[in-house]
């Protein structure tokens, strides 16, 4: 069955940039768009951004100036790359697949930004 | 941008009772919903999407209805594990938003 599992620092410093990947199983990561979305401590599901099988993207516009979504293809992974971070981006970190909504899950991953 | 909310924010509810979330759109979304359950320290699970259709696997006691701007979820008779968060979701375009949540507890 499909899964998805996110990979990264756990802690990251001010004003440096988040990098997570989302490792793709059971499925090519060509046949599907792709999403990330974080959820603060104790707070609601905030969506960051799609990248399309096209290859195209979008982001969610409070984010756009900082955050970049790519596609390895060849390792079935995507990425998420978050630029000059502060303590409101400490959160958990999902990767999804989108499909009539967002249907499978990876397992998140915390990542505290922190000095 | 169009904005989700839901209501309420939290209830409390016994096991076998029947509850209905709403949720809103600040404008018109067809039937581009969907529905997620999120228990404590785990990702958000699809329950729902176009509104009304249920995901493979989840439990025939869960509903979803409505279009446009209006939609609820029901779960016709509440079991154990079903007390968590509910969130719903427009994805008919960009930005693609959550509402803000309804926390189920135990009354």
């Amino acid at each position: 069955q499909v899964q998805l599992q996110e990979s990264g620092p756990g802690l990251v410093k001010p004003s440096e940039t988040l990098s997570l990947t989302c490792t793709v199983s059971g499925t090519s990561i060509s046949f599907y768009d792709w999403t990330w979305v974080r959820q603060p401590p104790g707070k609601g599901v905030e969506w960051i951004g799609n990248i399309y099988n096209s290859g195209s993207t979008k982001y969610n516009t409070s984010l756009m100036s900082r955050v970049t979504i790519s596609v390895e293809t060849y390792r079935n992974q995507f990425s998420l790359n978050l630029r000059s971070v502060t303590a409101a981006d400490t959160a958990v970190y999902y990767c999804a697949r989108v499909v009539d909504g967002f249907d499978i899950w990876g397992q998140g991953t915390m990542v505290t930004v922190s000095s | 941008d169009i904005q989700m909310t839901q209501s309420p924010s939290s209830l409390s509810a016994s096991v076998g009772d029947r509850v209905t979330i709403t949720c809103r759109a600040s404008q018109g979304i067809t039937n581009y919903l969907a529905w997620y359950q999120q228990k404590p320290g785990k990702g958000p699970k699809l329950l729902i999407y176009a509104a009304s259709t249920l995901e493979s696997g989840v439990p025939s006691r869960f509903t979803g209805s409505g279009s446009g701007t209006d939609f609820t979820l029901t779960i016709s008779s509440l079991q154990p594990e079903d007390f968590a968060t509910y969130y719903c979701q427009k994805y008919n375009s960009s930005p693609f938003t959550f509402g803000p949540g309804t926390k189920v507890d135990f009354k």
